[in-house]
Protein backbone atom coordinates (compact mmCIF):
# COMPACT_ATOMS: atom_id res chain seq x y z
CA UNK A 1 0.00 0.00 0.00
CA UNK A 2 1.36 3.68 -0.34
CA UNK A 3 1.17 5.68 2.49
CA UNK A 4 0.29 9.20 2.65
CA UNK A 5 1.44 10.75 5.18
CA UNK A 6 0.31 14.62 5.94
CA UNK A 7 1.80 17.70 7.98
CA UNK A 8 1.25 19.48 10.36
CA UNK A 9 -2.02 17.43 11.87
CA UNK A 10 -3.22 20.97 12.53
CA UNK A 11 -3.10 24.59 12.03
CA UNK A 12 -4.04 27.87 12.96
CA UNK A 13 -4.15 30.95 10.61
CA UNK A 14 -5.11 34.35 10.83
CA UNK A 15 -7.94 35.10 8.26
CA UNK A 16 -6.22 36.49 5.19
CA UNK A 17 -3.02 34.68 5.65
CA UNK A 18 -1.79 31.87 3.92
CA UNK A 19 -2.42 28.17 4.91
CA UNK A 20 0.18 25.65 3.46
CA UNK A 21 -0.33 21.86 4.20
CA UNK A 22 2.48 18.95 3.34
CA UNK A 23 1.80 15.83 1.75
CA UNK A 24 4.14 13.19 1.35
CA UNK A 25 3.88 9.51 -0.14
CA UNK A 26 6.02 6.57 0.38
CA UNK A 27 6.09 5.92 -3.29
CA UNK A 28 6.24 7.89 -6.34
CA UNK A 29 2.49 8.75 -7.82
CA UNK A 30 3.74 9.75 -11.03
CA UNK A 31 2.73 8.02 -13.71
CA UNK A 32 5.76 8.45 -16.41
CA UNK A 33 3.78 8.22 -19.08
CA UNK A 34 1.54 10.66 -18.91
CA UNK A 35 3.47 13.07 -16.70
CA UNK A 36 0.30 13.27 -14.53
CA UNK A 37 0.91 13.29 -10.46
CA UNK A 38 -2.45 10.89 -9.58
CA UNK A 39 -2.81 12.83 -6.27
CA UNK A 40 -6.53 14.54 -4.77
CA UNK A 41 -6.81 17.09 -2.26
CA UNK A 42 -9.97 16.90 -0.13
CA UNK A 43 -11.68 19.27 2.01
CA UNK A 44 -14.04 17.84 4.82
CA UNK A 45 -16.52 20.31 7.47
CA UNK A 46 -17.85 18.96 10.10
CA UNK A 47 -21.04 16.64 9.85
CA UNK A 48 -20.30 16.85 5.98
CA UNK A 49 -18.65 14.32 3.55
CA UNK A 50 -15.59 14.69 2.11
CA UNK A 51 -15.54 17.01 -1.11
CA UNK A 52 -13.05 16.76 -4.14
CA UNK A 53 -11.28 20.30 -4.22
CA UNK A 54 -7.64 19.43 -6.53
CA UNK A 55 -6.92 16.45 -8.77
CA UNK A 56 -4.08 15.70 -11.00
CA UNK A 57 -2.38 17.30 -7.91
CA UNK A 58 -2.76 20.70 -8.99
CA UNK A 59 -6.19 21.18 -10.63
CA UNK A 60 -8.77 22.67 -9.37
CA UNK A 61 -12.05 21.20 -9.39
CA UNK A 62 -15.13 23.19 -11.11
CA UNK A 63 -16.53 25.71 -8.74
CA UNK A 64 -13.36 25.70 -6.09
CA UNK A 65 -11.85 29.27 -5.61
CA UNK A 66 -8.83 29.96 -6.81
CA UNK A 67 -7.18 30.95 -3.60
CA UNK A 68 -7.01 27.00 -3.31
CA UNK A 69 -4.08 25.50 -5.09
CA UNK A 70 -1.65 22.41 -5.29
CA UNK A 71 1.26 21.46 -6.35
CA UNK A 72 4.00 19.09 -5.99
CA UNK A 73 5.31 16.22 -8.01
CA UNK A 74 6.46 12.61 -7.33
CA UNK A 75 6.08 12.18 -3.39
CA UNK A 76 5.91 15.46 -2.44
CA UNK A 77 2.65 17.65 -2.46
CA UNK A 78 1.37 21.30 -0.70
CA UNK A 79 -1.74 22.25 -0.79
CA UNK A 80 -1.79 26.45 -0.36
CA UNK A 81 -4.69 28.60 0.52
CA UNK A 82 -3.59 32.15 -0.18
CA UNK A 83 -6.03 34.27 1.50
CA UNK A 84 -7.66 32.13 4.59
CA UNK A 85 -11.59 32.55 4.90
CA UNK A 86 -13.79 31.75 7.78
CA UNK A 87 -15.62 29.08 5.71
CA UNK A 88 -11.79 27.51 4.97
CA UNK A 89 -12.38 25.86 8.37
CA UNK A 90 -12.08 22.08 7.96
CA UNK A 91 -9.95 19.36 7.46
CA UNK A 92 -8.01 18.96 4.53
CA UNK A 93 -6.85 14.87 2.94
CA UNK A 94 -4.74 14.26 0.07
CA UNK A 95 -5.33 10.98 -1.31
CA UNK A 96 -3.53 8.74 -3.84
CA UNK A 97 -5.40 7.11 -6.76
CA UNK A 98 -2.25 5.66 -8.78
CA UNK A 99 -3.57 2.55 -7.18
CA UNK A 100 -5.14 0.31 -5.32
CA UNK A 101 -6.01 0.29 -2.31
CA UNK A 102 -6.50 3.87 -2.35
CA UNK A 103 -4.91 5.47 0.63
CA UNK A 104 -5.80 8.37 2.18
CA UNK A 105 -3.43 11.34 4.76
CA UNK A 106 -4.08 11.54 7.53
CA UNK A 107 -5.78 15.04 7.52
CA UNK A 108 -5.01 18.44 8.54
CA UNK A 109 -7.12 20.30 10.43
CA UNK A 110 -7.59 23.73 9.52
CA UNK A 111 -8.58 26.58 12.20
CA UNK A 112 -8.86 30.36 12.56
CA UNK A 113 -5.90 31.96 14.73
CA UNK B 1 -26.08 16.30 -11.05
CA UNK B 2 -25.27 12.94 -9.73
CA UNK B 3 -26.55 12.00 -6.55
CA UNK B 4 -25.94 9.04 -4.16
CA UNK B 5 -27.92 8.28 -1.18
CA UNK B 6 -26.60 5.74 1.51
CA UNK B 7 -29.32 3.50 3.29
CA UNK B 8 -29.00 0.62 5.83
CA UNK B 9 -29.37 -0.48 9.61
CA UNK B 10 -27.24 2.47 11.85
CA UNK B 11 -27.09 -0.55 14.20
CA UNK B 12 -25.24 -3.84 13.95
CA UNK B 13 -24.65 -6.46 16.25
CA UNK B 14 -21.10 -8.00 16.58
CA UNK B 15 -20.27 -11.01 14.53
CA UNK B 16 -23.49 -10.44 12.11
CA UNK B 17 -23.02 -8.67 8.44
CA UNK B 18 -23.37 -4.99 8.08
CA UNK B 19 -25.12 -4.28 4.81
CA UNK B 20 -25.66 -1.16 3.22
CA UNK B 21 -27.03 0.09 -0.26
CA UNK B 22 -26.08 3.13 -2.18
CA UNK B 23 -28.95 4.98 -4.28
CA UNK B 24 -27.99 6.43 -7.15
CA UNK B 25 -29.45 9.25 -9.30
CA UNK B 26 -28.86 12.00 -11.40
CA UNK B 27 -26.98 9.11 -14.04
CA UNK B 28 -26.75 5.06 -14.56
CA UNK B 29 -24.38 3.45 -12.41
CA UNK B 30 -23.83 0.77 -16.16
CA UNK B 31 -22.41 3.83 -18.09
CA UNK B 32 -19.64 5.54 -18.57
CA UNK B 33 -16.35 4.58 -17.24
CA UNK B 34 -16.94 4.98 -13.55
CA UNK B 35 -16.30 3.33 -10.41
CA UNK B 36 -18.75 2.79 -7.42
CA UNK B 37 -16.82 3.20 -4.43
CA UNK B 38 -17.49 2.68 -0.59
CA UNK B 39 -15.42 4.43 2.07
CA UNK B 40 -15.46 4.56 5.87
CA UNK B 41 -14.79 7.21 8.48
CA UNK B 42 -14.34 6.21 13.02
CA UNK B 43 -15.36 8.61 14.38
CA UNK B 44 -12.94 11.43 14.93
CA UNK B 45 -10.85 9.78 12.93
CA UNK B 46 -9.66 9.64 9.07
CA UNK B 47 -10.92 8.22 5.97
CA UNK B 48 -10.20 4.41 5.23
CA UNK B 49 -11.31 2.81 1.30
CA UNK B 50 -13.21 -0.28 1.31
CA UNK B 51 -13.23 -1.16 -2.19
CA UNK B 52 -14.89 -0.26 -5.43
CA UNK B 53 -17.12 -1.58 -8.45
CA UNK B 54 -16.87 -1.47 -12.41
CA UNK B 55 -20.58 -2.94 -13.29
CA UNK B 56 -19.29 -3.68 -16.54
CA UNK B 57 -17.03 -6.41 -14.25
CA UNK B 58 -15.04 -6.16 -11.59
CA UNK B 59 -14.64 -5.74 -7.91
CA UNK B 60 -11.31 -3.96 -5.75
CA UNK B 61 -10.57 -4.32 -2.28
CA UNK B 62 -8.89 -3.27 0.38
CA UNK B 63 -6.63 -6.28 1.31
CA UNK B 64 -6.95 -5.26 5.47
CA UNK B 65 -10.93 -6.33 4.61
CA UNK B 66 -10.98 -8.39 1.60
CA UNK B 67 -11.30 -11.41 3.39
CA UNK B 68 -14.94 -9.79 4.68
CA UNK B 69 -16.16 -7.56 2.22
CA UNK B 70 -18.36 -7.85 -0.66
CA UNK B 71 -19.50 -5.17 -3.15
CA UNK B 72 -22.20 -5.43 -5.69
CA UNK B 73 -24.77 -3.78 -7.94
CA UNK B 74 -28.26 -4.03 -8.67
CA UNK B 75 -28.29 -2.48 -12.34
CA UNK B 76 -31.89 -2.14 -12.26
CA UNK B 77 -32.54 -0.07 -8.91
CA UNK B 78 -29.24 1.92 -10.24
CA UNK B 79 -28.04 0.95 -6.72
CA UNK B 80 -24.63 -0.52 -5.07
CA UNK B 81 -24.36 -2.38 -2.38
CA UNK B 82 -21.99 -3.55 0.72
CA UNK B 83 -21.67 -6.25 2.61
CA UNK B 84 -18.88 -6.30 5.46
CA UNK B 85 -19.34 -9.81 7.84
CA UNK B 86 -18.03 -10.74 10.91
CA UNK B 87 -18.05 -7.10 12.21
CA UNK B 88 -16.82 -5.97 16.02
CA UNK B 89 -16.78 -2.15 17.38
CA UNK B 90 -13.63 -1.30 15.15
CA UNK B 91 -15.90 -1.43 12.44
CA UNK B 92 -18.24 1.34 14.16
CA UNK B 93 -17.53 4.40 11.32
CA UNK B 94 -19.70 6.59 9.10
CA UNK B 95 -20.02 5.12 5.98
CA UNK B 96 -19.77 6.75 2.75
CA UNK B 97 -20.85 5.83 -1.01
CA UNK B 98 -18.61 7.64 -3.64
CA UNK B 99 -18.13 7.60 -7.47
CA UNK B 100 -14.20 7.57 -8.90
CA UNK B 101 -14.40 8.92 -12.37
CA UNK B 102 -12.50 6.52 -14.27
CA UNK B 103 -10.20 3.69 -13.29
CA UNK B 104 -7.58 6.34 -12.19
CA UNK B 105 -9.69 9.25 -11.06
CA UNK B 106 -10.28 10.71 -7.86
CA UNK B 107 -13.81 10.54 -5.89
CA UNK B 108 -16.10 13.38 -7.60
CA UNK B 109 -19.10 12.96 -5.88
CA UNK B 110 -20.04 11.05 -2.28
CA UNK B 111 -23.03 10.76 -0.15
CA UNK B 112 -24.10 12.47 3.18
CA UNK B 113 -22.79 9.20 4.56
CA UNK B 114 -24.42 6.84 7.16
CA UNK B 115 -23.74 6.02 10.81
CA UNK B 116 -23.34 2.55 11.55
CA UNK B 117 -22.33 1.23 15.04
CA UNK B 118 -21.81 -2.15 15.97
CA UNK B 119 -22.81 -3.09 19.14
CA UNK B 120 -25.12 -5.64 21.18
Amino acid sequence: DIVMTQSPDSLAVSLGERATINCKSSQSVLYSSNNENYLAWYQQKPGQPPKLLIYWASTRESGVPDRFSGSGSGTDFTLTISSLQAEDVAVYYCQQYYNTPRTFGGGTKVEIK
Amino acid sequence: QVQLQESGPGLVKPSQTLSLTCTVSGGSISSGSYYWSWIRQPAGKGLEWIGRLYTSGGTNYNPSLKSRVTISADTSENQFSLKLSSVTAADTAVYYCAREGGYWNPLDYWGQGTLVTVSS
